[in-house]
C-alpha cells in the first residue's frame, strides 16, 4: 500500500515562529500536495509539486512556502506562524497528473497560540 | 472544471446498499467523475471514477447517466466503518488543474 506519513499528528507553536511540517511518500510518486482543511472551507491547495525542485503555487500559498529537494519528501514551511494558520494540513501524493488514486496522510493538526 | 451538488447528509441502515448521488449538469466532455471520502479524523481516502461508463472496483460502484449530468455512488452492503464524508469531483483527467473540493455529503450508517 502506498503510505503518506507526516511527521506529526498534533503540533502546537507560538506565533511568529517558524515552522516546518513534513511529509513523505514511498511509492515513488511523482505529484505532492498540502492542504489545509478548516470546517466550512473544506480542502484548500496551497502548494503542489510535479516534480523535484519544482513547485507551484494552489489557491492559499501566503504565508506559505514549500520544498522538495528528494522526490519522497514534501515539506511545508510557515515562516512566521499566525494564529490564522491554526488549521488541520493534510499531505498527498499521486502517480498520475489525473484526479485519480490520490493517497492522503493523515494530516497535521497545527495550533498557533 | 463543472460544479458538483451534493446533499448535505444521507443516512442508510448497515448492511443495505448505500446511493449516493451527484448533479453535474455542467458537465463538459472530456470531464471525469471521480470520488472519495473522509473519514472522521483521516485524510480523504480515493475511491472510484469514470468517463461515461459505468465502473466497479473493490470499494464501490459508480453509474453515470447517459447525459453524463449526474451520478450515483453506490456501497453495496455498507458497513459502519463506511461512515464518512463522500465528495464527488469533476474535472479535466489529464492537466494542471487542481482538484476543486465541495462540502460532500456526510453519509451515517445506522446499525
Amino acid at each position: 500500500d502506498v503510505k503518506v506519513t507526516q511527521s506529526s499528528r498534533y503540533l502546537v507553536k507560538r506565533t511568529g515562529e517558524k515552522v516546518f511540517l513534513e511529509c513523505v511518500q514511498d511509492m515513488d510518486h511523482e505529484n505532492m500536495f498540502w492542504y489545509r482543511q478548516d470546517p466550512g472551507l473544506g480542502l484548500r491547495l496551497i502548494y503542489f509539486s510535479y516534480d523535484v525542485k519544482m513547485k507551484e503555487k494552489g489557491d492559499i500559498p501566503e504565508g506559505y512556502s514549500v520544498s522538495r529537494e528528494k522526490k519522497e519528501r514534501f515539506s511545508l514551511i510557515l515562516e512566521s506562524a499566525s494564529t490564522n494558520q491554526t488549521s488541520m494540513y493534510l499531505c498527498a501524493s499521486s502517480l498520475s497528473r489525473g484526479g485519480y488514486g490520490y493517497t492522503f496522510g493523515s494530516g497535521t493538526r497545527l495550533t498557533v497560540v | 472544471d463543472a460544479k458538483t451538488t451534493q446533499p448535505t447528509s444521507m443516512d442508510c441502515a448497515e448492511g443495505r446498499a448505500a446511493n449516493l448521488p451527484c448533479n453535474h449538469s455542467t458537465i463538459s466532455g472530456n470531464e471525469y467523475v471521480y470520488w472519495y471520502r473522509q473519514i472522521h479524523s483521516q485524510g480523504p481516502q480515493y475511491i472510484i471514477h469514470g468517463l461515461k461508463n459505468n465502473e466497479t472496483n473493490e470499494m464501490a460502484s459508480l453509474i453515470i447517466t447517459e447525459d453524463r449530468k449526474s451520478s450515483t455512488l453506490i456501497l453495496p452492503h455498507a458497513t459502519l466503518r463506511d461512515t464518512a464524508v463522500y465528495y464527488c469531483i469533476v474535472r479535466v483527467e489529464d492537466s494542471n488543474y487542481q482538484l476543486i473540493w465541495g462540502a460532500g455529503t456526510k453519509l451515517i450508517i445506522k446499525p
